[in-house]
């Protein structure tokens, strides 16, 4: 299994394009979590999906920030516009069918508005 | 909504001795408490987990105690080694489901020769 892939890796923007951050989790988990990490705020939880649907977007910092999940192999987090406080490693993770519990994290994408 | 508070936030402790870092949470409905372990420019791993029914989970030279009535959890390493070395997270998750996780801040561990 190639675990919870995340693209792009790294990605360099100017304030006020559009990113658009994706994220395949592991086949057959069907819960999926989008985290933030900077050094100010550590690990923080922004949205999740269950079985596709949105269940918890309390953590989504404004109306600029927005996540779907249109199918059970795919979800996108987009920024539109980016502002510099935005750069910060994406987290997107993935939990098993059944379990609930454990969450198997993807390698993160880095990106930097500037 | 759940807060989680971890100490100490960098460790130093030579090689060989033994490491302890802690957590208290808030919400007392907090039923699951993973450990992550995070190197530098890579992802938390998960290395260990407790749930509220149980007490204290052993794995070699890592250990998880949860004290529920206080609300706090201890991640215990032993017989540490340079490969210790890393930002350790803990966390928490409230409610039933697969709802997100809760993570302090993060203790950076350094392992001296």
């Amino acid at each position: 299994d190639a675990g919870v892939i995340q693209s792009p890796r790294h990605e360099v923007t100017e304030m006020g394009q559009e990113v658009t951050l994706r994220c395949k989790p592991i086949s057959g988990h069907n819960s999926l979590f989008w985290y933030r990490q900077t050094m100010m705020r550590g690990l923080e939880l922004l949205i999740y999906f269950n079985n596709n649907v949105p269940i918890d977007d309390s953590g989504m910092p404004e109306d600029r920030f927005s996540a779907k999940m249109p199918n059970a192999s795919f979800s996108t987090l987009k920024i539109q516009p980016s502002e510099p406080r935005d750069s910060a490693v994406y987290f997107c993770a993935s939990t098993p069918s059944g379990r609930g519990y454990e969450q198997y994290f993807g390698p993160g994408t880095r990106l930097t508005v500037t | 909504g759940e807060n989680v508070e971890q100490h100490p936030s960098t460790l130093s402790v030579q090689e060989g001795d033994s490491a302890v870092i802690k957590c208290t949470y808030s919400d007392s409905a907090s039923n699951y408490f993973p450990w992550y372990k995070q190197e530098l420019g890579k992802r938390p791993q998960l290395i260990i987990d407790i749930r509220s029914n149980v007490g204290e989970k052993k794995d070699q030279r890592i250990a998880v105690t949860l004290n529920k009535t206080a609300k706090h959890f201890s991640l215990h390493i032993t017989e540490t080694q340079p490969e210790d070395s890393a930002v350790y997270f803990c966390a928490a998750r409230s409610g039933g489901g697969a709802d997100g996780l809760t993570f302090g801040k993060g203790t950076h561990l350094i392992i001296q020769p």
